[in-house]
């Protein structure tokens, strides 16, 4: 399984924009980029998931590299309760099991 | 409308008890994953089922047993719980494609 790279933290101002990064260098073509957060003593939560092209849902946005070896999740104005730990992992495309693994995440901290 | 639903939520075993962990999803989804997540870490994957009848091992399967006899129920099996099965269980669903993961709120399990 292809793996991902994160910053362990990041901090935001409420009702700003946060810019979450992810790389996954390894990436293969048939990798689908999957984003969750997990809110405090709560389950994962599933965010946006995408392939090649930017996507766009109502809860944030994911901009994907040209290369797919990076990806970023914009949290498009932060309130506090985005203060969670956010996830961002490769699905394999081509597996039929659709196994998702967890790395460490990015702890956000939304400041008011 | 209740998704994945998990039972028991909390609960304290001893050294050497079994228990079952019950977890139940209402959406038809043929796949459905139990992780583990040991505090401050991300989800380890311990068994995963792609239909009824049809069960695998994940990255950490050892102490545990599943069955998956509907698709409705997947239940976790502990045989001889150890101080290292400490830990919070969640259990999770999805339908074919590439739709996002449904975990329930988890089983926080302690063994003393």
């Amino acid at each position: 399984d292809a793996k991902t790279t994160q910053p362990n933290s990041m901090e935001s101002n409420e009702e700003e924009p946060v810019h979450l990064p992810c790389n996954h260098s390894t990436i293969s073509g048939t990798d689908y980029i999957h984003w969750y957060r997990q809110l405090p003593s709560q389950g994962p939560e599933y965010v946006i998931h995408g392939l090649t092209s930017n996507v766009n849902n109502r809860m944030a946005s994911l901009a994907i590299a040209e290369d797919r070896k990076s990806s970023t999740l914009i949290l498009h104005r932060a309130t506090l309760r985005d203060a969670a730990v956010y996830y961002c992992i490769l699905r394999a495309g081509s597996s039929n099991t659709g196994k998702l693994i967890f790395g460490q995440g990015t702890t956000l901290q939304v400041k008011p | 409308n209740a998704g994945v639903t998990q039972t028991p939520k909390f609960r304290i075993l001893k050294i050497g008890q079994s228990m079952t962990l019950q977890c139940a999803q209402d959406m038809n989804h043929n796949y459905m994953y139990w992780y583990r997540q040991d505090p401050g870490m991300g989800l380890k994957l311990i068994y995963y089922s792609v239909g009824a009848g049809i069960t695998d091992k994940g990255e950490v399967p050892n102490g545990y047993n599943v069955s998956r006899s509907t698709t409705e129920d997947f239940p976790l099996r502990l045989e001889l719980a150890a101080p290292s099965q400490t830990s919070v269980y969640f259990c999770a669903s999805r339908s074919g494609g590439n739709y996002g993961y449904t975990f329930g709120s988890g089983t926080r399990l302690t063994v003393v």
